[in-house]
């Protein structure tokens, strides 16, 4: 298996510019999670999907955030505009849960982003 | 609300040494309990998980971790250190029965000294 894929790995991008992150489960996987990063915080849980539909959005800083699950396949983490602030690594997860699941999140490689 | 306190930033360790790690946990009841590995620019792995029955669990890498009801402890240990452990350490707590939202501690930074 190929393990949870995200793309870009790095990202720069200047303030007021749109970025969209991007992230693919492990296949057959139901649930879907989207970390943040920073050495000031530590690693926050933005939001988590189940069967594609978002279930807890509570850590989604403000609205310049939004994130869409369009098939089980895909996400992707959009920020707009950016800020110098949204710098950190953004990590997505994905899990499957049901009889026998060992509730273990796997974690992609992660995307820096730098905002300047 | 869970919450866990991981109290030590950065501990250094010579190879062959052991080592503790240390978490204390927040929760109503129980947790489902884990301990995640990320090595530098990389995401995180599983290391172990507790849920119930034996309290001493065994984990990848001769990594262990024993829960401590009394203590609300989960402190992960290994009995010897090798180079290649040095990484940062998350514990992290979640619901029982689901663990669909894990709550992470802060993180300690292992560093091995040769």
């Amino acid at each position: 298996d190929a393990g949870v894929i995200q793309s870009p790995r790095h990202e720069v991008t200047e303030m007021g510019q749109e970025v969209t992150l991007r992230c693919k489960p492990i296949s057959g996987h139901d649930y879907l999670f989207w970390y943040r990063q920073t050495m000031m915080r530590g690693l926050e849980l933005l939001i988590y999907f189940n069967n594609n539909v978002p279930i807890d959005d509570s850590g989604m800083p403000e609205d310049r955030f939004s994130a869409k699950m369009p098939n089980a396949s895909f996400s992707t983490l959009k920020i707009q505009p950016s800020e110098p602030r949204d710098s950190a690594v953004y990590f997505c997860a994905s899990s499957l849960r049901g009889a026998g699941s060992s509730y273990e999140q796997y974690f992609g490689p992660g995307t820096r982003l730098t905002v300047t | 609300a869970q919450s866990v306190t991981q109290p030590d930033i950065h501990i250094t360790v010579s190879e062959g040494a052991s080592l503790e790690l240390r978490c204390n946990y927040s929760y109503g009841a129980t947790p489902y309990l884990f301990w995640y590995v990320q090595s530098p620019g990389q995401g995180l792995q599983l290391l172990l998980k507790y849920f119930s029955g034996d309290t001493l669990v065994q984990g990848i890498k001769g990594f262990e971790a024993e829960f401590k009801r009394s203590q609300s402890s989960f402190n992960l240990r290994k009995p010897s250190v090798h180079w290649s452990d040095a990484a940062e350490y998350f514990c992290a707590v979640g619901a029982p029965g689901t663990a669909s939202k894990l709550t992470f501690g802060t993180g300690t930074r292992l560093q091995v000294t040769l």
